[in-house]
């Protein structure tokens, strides 16, 4: 019974790379969120997605970021041209969301460390 | 708008002292839901409990418990008999009762704990 599985733990790029982070929501869940973890601070909301639905991301920047959940596979954050100011550890989370039943615990990942040289 | 308050941001104490962790939130919402997480140095996020607005009764599961005080908005958590194990960064989170904000987690900043043999 797998939790969520997130890869790779740790990823270096240099400026103007890009970087791709994967998150394997745990067996069952639909939905999949991302968050960023600057150091010494909590964790900000990024985006919210079913599959093939982007469902709020209100929380990512405009320009060079993306997430996408597709039918097959997990779920993939990207970063373009990365700049130094996205050093980060970036989470996932999956939960089962049943607004009726109030099932919205969301289950986190161990993270991705992003390091931009 | 949705804001948690950990104003505590390290505490250090001695195998076998209480300790509580502070946790005050702001919302409009009149359901609304409170989590808190264990981050422990591998740097995955643990989920410890989740209380709905409606429910003030504390609980307590093992040496841990929590205080949901409405009146005063606030949802502290407190440590029995602490251990070096309970080491970690502690993170309380907020999320909403309606559509848009029930999947959609804030968080604190975090209290970092050390708990010393």
């Amino acid at each position: 019974n797998a939790g969520v599985m997130q890869n790779p733990r740790h990823l270096v790029r240099r400026r103007g790379q890009e970087a791709r982070l994967r998150c394997s929501p745990m067996k069952g869940h639909s939905h999949v969120y991302w968050y960023r973890q600057l150091p010494e601070e909590g964790l900000k909301f990024m985006v919210y997605l079913q599959k093939e639905n982007i469902i709020d991301e209100s929380g990512m920047p405009k320009e060079r970021f993306s997430a996408e959940f597709p039918k097959e596979g997990p779920s993939i954050l990207r970063i373009q041209q990365v700049v130094r100011g996205d050093s980060a550890a970036y989470f996932c989370a999956s939960s089962l969301s049943d607004r009726e039943l109030a099932k919205n615990i969301q289950y986190f990942g161990a993270g991705t460390r992003l390091s931009v040289l | 708008a949705q804001k948690v308050t950990q104003a505590q941001t390290e505490i250090s104490v001695v195998e076998k002292e209480d300790v509580t962790l502070d946790c005050v939130y702001e919302t409009r919402d009149t359901t609304y839901y409170l989590f808190w997480y264990k981050q422990p140095p591998s740097g995955e996020l643990v989920f410890l409990i989740r209380r709905n607005s409606f429910d003030e009764q504390n609980e307590i599961s093992g040496r841990y418990s929590w205080n949901f005080q409405k009146s005063t908005s606030s949802f502290n958590f407190t440590i029995t008999a602490s251990q070096v194990v309970d080491s970690a960064v502690y993170f309380c989170a907020l999320s909403g009762g309606d559509l848009y904000n029930f999947n959609k987690f804030y968080f604190g900043s975090g209290t970092k704990l050390n708990v010393k043999p």
